[in-house]
C-alpha cells in the first residue's frame, strides 16, 4: 500500500518565479494538508484541502495557492518565489473522521 | 494562543541510557497530541498520539508519552535509547484528528555509542 507521495523531491527555482509541488495521498484518503519546515523549525500548516475546497488556511501570503482533484491529489503552487520559500514542502493525507496524518517525504525547494 | 514548546533543542544520550524529551501546549481546548520523528532529510514518522482515556500511551519503536493536563505537559519517553533512534523529535497539537498541526521547534536527539 503506497503512502503519500511527493513530486519532485528536489528543485530549485530563481527568486520571482513560479512553482508547483504535488502530492498523491495515501489510497483511501480524502484530504490533504500542506507544511512549510524551513530548515532547523518545526512545519507550519500552509492549508488543507478537502471535497477539492480548501477548508483551513494558516499564515501564509496569497502567493500559496493550492488545488485538490477528483482523485484527491493535490498541487501546491507559489509565485513570486522569494528566497525565504526556501524550505522542505510536506504534505499531509488524511481520511475524513479518521485519527490522524500520513506525512510524505517532502519536497525541497531552493529558491537562489 | 495555540503553541507548543520544546525547551531542549539538542539532547545527547549514551546508548541504552533513558530518554525523556519535554513538550509543553497553550491551547484553548482539550488538545489532541502527536509525537513526530524526522530523519535527516525525511518526512514526519507517527511516534504516538493521544485523544482521550488512558494518559499514558505506548508507540512505536519502544516510545510512550504520558499526558498531564494540569501541567500542559506530553513528555516523550524511552527506557533505553538505540543509536537508530537518533533523529529530531517533533511535539504537535491539534483540535481534533484532521484539524491542523501545530508543531514545536523540534528537539534534536544525538545517541553516543
Amino acid at each position: 500500500d503506497a503512502g503519500v507521495t511527493q513530486s519532485p523531491t528536489h528543485l530549485i527555482k530563481t527568486r520571482g518565479q513560479q512553482v508547483t509541488l504535488r502530492c498523491s495521498p495515501k489510497s483511501g484518503h480524502d484530504t490533504v494538508s500542506w507544511y512549510q519546515q524551513a530548515l532547523g523549525q518545526g512545519p507550519q500548516f500552509i492549508f488543507q484541502y478537502y471535497e477539492e475546497e480548501e477548508r483551513q488556511r494558516g499564515n501564509f501570503p496569497d502567493r500559496f495557492s493550492g488545488h485538490q482533484f477528483p482523485n484527491y491529489s493535490s498541487e501546491l503552487n507559489v509565485n513570486a518565489l522569494l528566497l525565504g520559500d526556501s524550505a522542505l514542502y510536506l504534505c499531509a493525507s488524511s481520511l475524513e473522521g479518521a485519527k490522524g496524518y500520513t506525512f510524505g517525504s517532502g519536497t525541497r525547494l531552493t529558491v537562489v | 494562543a495555540q503553541s507548543v514548546t520544546q525547551p531542549d533543542i539538542h539532547i545527547t544520550v549514551s546508548e541504552g541510557a533513558s530518554l525523556e524529551l519535554r513538550c509543553n501546549y497553550s491551547y484553548g481546548a482539550t488538545p489532541y497530541l502527536f509525537w513526530y520523528v524526522q530523519s535527516p532529510g525525511q518526512g514526519l514518522q507517527l511516534l504516538l498520539k493521544y485523544f482521550s482515556g488512558d494518559t499514558l500511551v505506548q508507540g512505536i519503536k519502544g516510545f510512550e508519552a504520558e499526558f498531564k493536563r494540569s501541567q500542559s505537559s506530553f513528555n516523550l519517553r524511552k527506557p533505553s535509547v538505540h543509536w537508530s533512534d537518533a533523529a529530531e523529535y517533533f511535539c504537535a497539537v491539534g483540535a481534533r484528528v484532521t484539524d491542523k498541526l501545530i508543531f514545536g521547534t523540534g528537539t534534536r536527539l544525538q545517541v553516543f555509542p
